[in-house]
């Protein structure tokens, strides 16, 4: 069976502190994807990352970095200098390779405070 | 810049009516996905179809929704009737898909369905 755990259901920080947030996944299929979205207070659903299996590299994108280690089945997601536009749901998401059903996370609200 | 749209973006309806939700996937993708987020159950995959078919709607209640795809730029989800247990936030969501492939997934604004 394959899930999802961010267990931070909410976080809280000042504006320009840094900020990680946890996904944890679970699956048996040596092929499959991970993915971050971003859910503002508008409402939808923006893509920020996708990464398979086979790349552990980690990615950085502005002040967006996220960390990919198979060891711990952990996918985290690092806010650099975080702004108040940066507050939303965010969540972290698994499809198995060649599959479509994609497995959310509950997601993590994360409030940037001015 | 390409995205997906849905309509209504808003619904306020009463129990036992009919809702139709409408999605304009992004031209070319060929999978269009159909989900429901609710503050209990979070993001809920109901019905997913491929160059218009469906190939999965395991996830949707049988006997009040339906889901089709009249053509590629249009897919549709009724609920008949409504009861006050369907007020959610649907999301369509289209990707390109070939068989063995995992494409990332593009959500639209959602629809916001209140049945009261």
């Amino acid at each position: 069976a394959q899930k999802v755990t961010q267990a931070q259901t909410e976080i809280s920080v000042v504006e320009k502190e840094d900020v990680t947030l946890d996904c944890v996944y679970e699956t048996r299929d040596t092929t499959y994807y991970l993915f971050w979205y971003k859910q503002p207070p508008s409402g939808e659903l923006v893509f920020l990352i996708r990464r398979n299996s086979f790349d552990e590299q980690n990615e950085i994108s502005g002040r967006y970095s996220w960390n990919f280690q198979k060891s711990t089945s952990s996918f985290n997601f690092t806010i650099t200098a975080s702004q108040v536009v940066d507050s939303a749901v965010y969540f972290c998401a698994l499809i198995r390779g060649g599959g479509f059903k994609t497995i959310f996370g509950a997601g993590t609200r994360l409030f940037v405070k001015a | 810049d390409a995205r997906v749209t849905q309509t209504p973006r808003h619904k306020v309806t009463e129990m036992g009516q009919e809702v139709t939700m409408r999605c304009q996937p992004i031209l070319g993708h060929n999978t269009v996905f159909w989900y429901r987020q609710t503050m209990m159950q979070g993001l809920e995959l109901l019905a997913y179809f491929r160059n218009r078919a469906p190939l999965d709607d395991s996830g949707m209640p049988k006997d009040r929704f339906s889901a089709e795809m009249p053509d590629a730029t249009l897919a549709t989800l009724k609920i008949q009737p409504s009861e006050p247990r369907d007020s959610a936030v649907y999301f369509c969501a289209s990707a390109t898909i070939v068989w063995g492939s995992t494409d990332t997934q593009y959500f639209g604004p959602g629809t916001r369905l209140t049945v009261l």
